[in-house]
């Protein structure tokens, strides 16, 4: 079966400090992968979304930004982070197929800037 | 592109009486129609999802209708238990999917 994996679980940064969120997903080949940010009592915003290795698509533009070095590996950085990038982040699969297919969240990465 | 609304934001019904949540879409090529349930704290976790070629599904007490003319969604949950409250997300999509807003359901003892 499939899992995913994203660490850390709770992290708390000074503002101006880089960042660093890994997502890895076992048990699929070829996913598409994705990063989501939750502001407190708010929806889903679609940060990046990556169809392949090395392939990035970016939904809002911002100091973040995504990279994808192995096939199941999605990594989140920023070289210097702003008190508005609090929030929780998910990363989510789904398989590779045209037809609709539902994402798998990770458990998310809570993320507080001081 | 895709766009989603979701109605309403906040639901409070009484234990045991029914709940229903409404979305629409504007993409008529949209054929995917899931939708997630979020505790507290937690992961968006699929609870039912729906294809363009099928007008309902049920499992146990929550069902999904779909109107492609109408192009909206409902999901429908039955004999509600202090266990369905949580933030519920609607979704709509063929590739990616584009997410409604959430409801937060909130069920009274």
């Amino acid at each position: 079966s499939q899992t995913i994996h994203q660490w850390p679980a709770t992290l708390v940064q000074p503002v101006g400090s880089p960042l660093s969120l890994e997502c890895t997903v076992e048990g699929t080949s070829n996913p598409n992968l994705y990063w989501y940010r939750q502001a407190a009592g708010r929806g889903l915003q679609l940060l990046f979304y990556s169809v392949g290795i090395g392939q990035i698509s970016s939904e809002v533009p911002q100091n973040l930004s995504a990279s994808r070095p192995q096939d199941r590996q999605f990594i989140l950085s920023s070289k210097k982070l702003l008190l508005s990038d609090s929030g929780f982040y998910l990363c989510a699969w789904s398989r590779l197929d045209g037809s609709g297919q539902p994402q798998h969240f990770g458990d998310g990465t809570r993320l507080s800037i001081l | 592109g895709e766009n989603v609304e979701q109605h309403p934001s906040t639901l409070s019904v009484q234990e045991g009486d029914s709940a229903v949540i409404k979305c629409t879409y504007s993409d008529s090529a949209s054929n995917y129609f899931p939708w997630y349930k979020q505790e507290l704290g937690k992961r968006p976790q699929l609870i039912i999802d729906i294809r363009s070629n099928v007008g309902e599904k049920k499992d146990q007490r929550i069902a999904v209708t779909l109107n492609k003319t109408a192009k909206h969604f409902s999901l429908h949950i039955t004999e509600t238990q202090p266990e369905d409250s949580a933030v519920y997300f609607c979704a709509a999509g063929g590739g990616g999917l584009t997410f409604g807003k959430g409801t937060h359901l909130i069920i009274q003892p």
